[in-house]
């Protein structure tokens, strides 16, 4: 069965830093993996995805994610923090089928 | 196009008691996933539907149930309410077979006196 590890239920970065937030994987069958966003008293959005091909993802809002399979690791970077970056943030896997996974998030915290 | 409705926003049951929850999905998606969001704890997973027929199933009780209509609306039940379900219930909708993107309601907020 797949499953994903967040590393981290809360990371503070300042505004103009490098945002980074790490995901490992369990899959039995190459995955397809996932980035939702969450903003305050609002359902999830997907930021960017992976289900084939370049294994480097660009997403919204500037933010990226590679998949290396030999790491089994699909961490979100984002090259400088703003603000309106501050959310919750879940890594999600699924093994192709229909049945998605999430973490349990990352809260994302900027400092002004 | 409208997005994912879902409803109601907000409930309040006491325990022992059981509860409705409805989802509207986007025109055209004929998948539904049901979430439980609680602190913590991240997204448990606790169902799909695909064409009225549940694909998947999460490890929760049987007191969780759900279905889904030949609209591809879907409702999820939950019977004899525990204080524990208290929980925000998210419910997605699926584009293409795979779900290779989901789109999420805002939720349900339930809380169990």
């Amino acid at each position: 069965a797949q499953s994903v590890t967040q590393l981290g239920s809360h990371v503070s970065v300042s505004e103009g830093a490098l945002v980074l937030l790490r995901c490992n994987y369990s899959s039995s069958v190459p995955p397809y993996l996932f980035w939702y966003v969450q903003y305050p008293n609002q359902g999830l959005q997907l930021l960017l995805k992976y289900t084939t091909g370049a294994t480097l993802v660009k997403g919204i809002n500037g933010f990226e994610a590679e998949f290396k399979k030999s790491e089994t690791s699909f961490h979100l970077t984002k090259p400088s923090a703003h603000m309106s970056d501050a959310a919750e943030y879940f890594c999600a896997v699924s093994d192709r089928g229909d049945k998605i996974i999430f973490g349990k998030g990352t809260r994302l915290h900027i400092l002004p | 196009k409208a997005g994912v409705t879902q409803t109601p926003r907000y409930l309040i049951k006491t325990r022992g008691q059981q509860v409705t929850l409805s989802c509207s999905p986007i025109s055209g998606h004929r998948s539904v996933s049901w979430y439980q969001q609680t602190p913590g704890q991240g997204l448990q997973f606790l169902f799909e539907y695909f064409s009225e027929t549940q694909r998947n199933k999460g490890n929760f009780p049987g007191r969780f149930s759900g279905r889904q209509f030949s609209n591809s609306r879907s409702e999820m039940n939950v019977s004899t309410l525990e204080l524990g379900d208290s929980a925000l219930y998210l419910c997605a909708s699926g584009e293409g077979a795979t779900n290779e993107k989901l789109f999420f309601g805002s939720g349900t907020q339930l809380s169990v006196l």
